[in-house]
């Protein structure tokens, strides 16, 4: 079983949709957790942290659940600039991030 | 912001030949760096971490002889790739952060594109 595992999609999605991610994580000894967004070929880039009492970044939400270790990221009003691919990421130990394989969001006119 | 530099930023070598890449850290101090491989439609995958003046720990299944890496300075460090075959053709990618940052902290170079023909 994969450490981190989320859906690889695509999303495919118009312009001001809502779409939301899900990512679930297998080490519940997991301390940190974060949303990474990829462009293609480019390197990773944080897009936020994600806490237990769940935290928002303008139109991103990030939710966690410790019970069920999952995690979620919901993106409001969808802007053609969010295409991308949305990285699930997990740190247990150390200064070790544990990387999803990434969700694909393709945003259309 | 911080910023992580890659050399170079794609490379096409011959299957045998070494190939050295360049992370440099250029307006902090980097303590640590940390070297990932991400083949297509994969995740990045954790290959070593580098601590300045010590040597690299590699992550299970990644061969130290093959991937050699120097963390010779606080803002240079260098990923070798010795007798390259195709499979070894991936998105090389490092990372670093300075001393007491998070783990979040981790600036990320831009990558390098290596092809093995």
């Amino acid at each position: 079983r994969k450490e981190v595992e989320q859906d690889p999609g695509p999303f495919n999605v118009p312009e001001g949709a809502t779409v939301a991610f899900n990512c679930t994580y297998s080490n519940s000894a997991s301390q940190s957790f974060f949303w990474y967004r990829q462009d293609c070929r480019k390197e990773p880039k944080l897009l936020m942290s994600v806490y237990s009492s769940g935290n928002e970044d303008g139109r991103f939400t990030a939710q966690l659940n410790r019970a069920s270790q999952y995690i979620s990221l919901l993106i409001r009003d969808s802007k053609l600039s969010d295409s991308a691919t949305y990285l699930c990421v997990v740190n247990y130990s150390s200064y070790k991030l544990i990387f999803g394989s990434g969700t694909r969001l393709l945003v259309r006119p | 912001g911080a910023v992580v530099s890659q050399h170079p930023s794609w490379v096409i070598c011959k299957s045998g030949t070494s190939v050295k890449i360049e992370c440099r850290s250029l307006d902090f101090q980097a303590t640590t760096m940390f070297w990932y491989r991400q083949f297509p439609k994969q995740s990045l995958m954790l290959m070593a971490t580098s601590n300045e003046g010590s040597k690299a720990t590699y992550e299970q299944g990644v061969e130290k002889d093959k991937f050699l890496i120097n963390h010779a300075s606080l803002t240079l460090s260098t990923l070798t790739v010795t007798s390259a075959h195709p499979e070894d053709s991936s998105f090389y990618i490092c990372s670093a952060i300075s001393m007491g940052q998070g783990p979040y902290e981790q600036y990320f170079g831009p990558g390098t594109r290596l092809t093995v023909t």
